[in-house]
């Protein structure tokens, strides 16, 4: 079991906005940034996140992130078919001195 | 642009030793600005971070509780790689195994993954 919490799924039409969320605690989202990656089965994990709201070169700005208190948030907007895939929110845990990722959210494009 | 190259086999027998390298090029194990870890993915443990090794003016190692008592991860700068070793292994362990660097975070440079089945 994950010391930070995903919805198991979530789903949207093409177009629509989605949010997927992050939950966290003290010793983790609480004190440090939190990290997306966007995983297609067979692939492994891409960056899509960094220090809670900051996008590598080449993502598009429908993807962003936000950060309150001991949750963070991943939004997608303008949903497209090839943004189907795994999300994974990963951050720094301090009581455990090492990385922790949460357990994945499926985001289905119906 | 950092490029990361697995290599280790993809079978294991339980009891044994998992012994994984993931070699650098575009990068030094010896940055002082980045850590170089291993993580794995399984269907029942999904992403799992394993641990790492830096070098900051002198090596430094950190370990999941999860598998610290049995994991080993070594830099190699004359082959400007690092490695895993986990031993005592069973079939909990089989998983795709990752190489990944870090700086701040989690860097989008990630080794191809290496599938380990731990069975006899």
């Amino acid at each position: 079991q994950s010391v930070v919490t995903q919805p198991p799924s979530a789903s949207g039409t093409p177009g629509q906005r989605i949010t997927i969320s992050c939950s966290g605690s003290s010793s983790n989202i609480g004190r440090d940034n939190v990290n997306w990656y966007q995983q297609v089965p067979g692939t492994a994990p891409k960056l899509l996140i960094y220090t809670n709201n900051q996008r590598p070169s080449g993502v598009p700005d429908r993807f962003s992130g936000s950060k309150s208190g001991t949750s963070a948030s991943l939004a997608i907007s303008g949903l497209q078919s090839e943004d189907e895939a795994d999300y994974y929110c990963a951050v720094w845990d301090g009581s455990l001195n090492g990385w922790v990722f949460g357990g994945g959210t499926k985001l289905t494009v119906l | 642009q950092v490029q990361l190259q697995q290599s280790g086999p993809g079978l294991v027998k339980p009891s044994q030793t998992l012994s994984l390298t993931c070699a650098i090029s575009g990068d030094s194990v010896s940055s002082k600005s980045a850590a170089w870890n291993w993580i794995r993915q399984s269907p029942s443990r999904g992403l799992e971070w394993l641990g790492r090794t830096y070098y900051r003016s002198k090596w430094y190692n950190d370990y999941a509780p999860s598998v610290k008592s049995r994991i080993t991860i070594n830099p190699d700068t004359s082959k400007n790689q690092f490695s895993l070793q986990l031993k005592s292994v069973t079939p909990e362990d089989t998983a795709v195994y990752y190489c990944a660097k870090s700086g701040g975070w989690i860097e989008g440079d990630w080794g191809q993954g290496t599938l380990v089945t731990v069975s006899s």
